[in-house]
């Protein structure tokens, strides 16, 4: 089965801290996503990376960015966090590269708290 | 650009009705589509992924169905029980490669 892990389930930081959200898959797959999930929002993407050092904006990048240093760990990170910030976080991967797609495996969340 | 809508978003049924929830998209051009489930608090589950060159697909009491040209998508759930209460998605690939979901359709199944 394919394992998707978050470093921290909850989080809490206060307004200007920097903030990194770990994400680990060991399938040895491609794709790698972040998306944040809010109330009547639903689901928008952040930042995806298609290979190791490869990244590209999503949805709504503003105020955060990413790294991908190895194949199998994509991090988030808000350089400075703001109450908007609030919300639930998810990492996701995926096996084939672009253009094909398969199956997102998601991780459990985290849900960060910006004080 | 892409948008899903699920109806409804939420729905409330005795245990061992069947039910039906609805996903639409308005932009036909997709690689595939995908039904998730959502246990509060909790990530997503993949439940059934449809490619864009098939009709239906199958797993146990859920069936998936996919009609592209009319942007439409439903999920049957048969003989529904209690630990089916969760939220569903829907999601569809689209030409970029990016899922696109839907608002969710929060599922409660009364014992």
């Amino acid at each position: 089965d394919v394992k998707v892990t978050q470093s921290s389930r909850y989080l809490v930081k206060r307004t200007g801290e920097k903030v990194f959200l770990e994400c680990v898959q060991d399938m040895d797959h491609e794709n790698m996503f972040w998306y944040r999930q809010d109330p009547g929002l639903g689901l928008r993407l952040i930042y995806f990376s298609y290979d190791v050092k490869m990244k590209e904006k999503g949805d709504i990048p503003e105020g955060y960015s990413v790294s991908r240093e190895k194949k199998e760990r994509f991090s988030l990170i808000l350089e400075s966090a703001s109450t908007n910030q609030t919300s639930m976080y998810l990492c996701a991967s995926s096996l084939f590269p672009r253009p094909r797609t398969d199956t997102q495996y998601f991780g459990p969340g985290t849900r960060l708290t910006v004080l | 650009k892409q948008e899903v809508t699920q109806i409804p978003a939420a729905l409330s049924v005795p245990e061992g009705e069947n039910l039906v929830l609805n996903c639409s998209f308005t932009d036909s051009a997709i690689y595939n589509l995908q039904w998730f489930r959502q246990d509060p608090g909790k990530g997503l589950t993949s439940l059934l992924l449809i490619q864009s060159s098939q009709r239906e697909q199958t797993s146990g009491r859920l069936n998936a169905s996919l009609d592209k040209s009319s942007g439409r998508s439903t999920l049957y759930i048969a003989a529904s029980q209690p630990g089916d209460s969760a939220t569903y998605l829907c999601a569809v690939t689209s030409n970029t490669g990016k899922l696109i979901f839907g608002q969710g359709t929060t599922l409660q199944v009364k014992p």
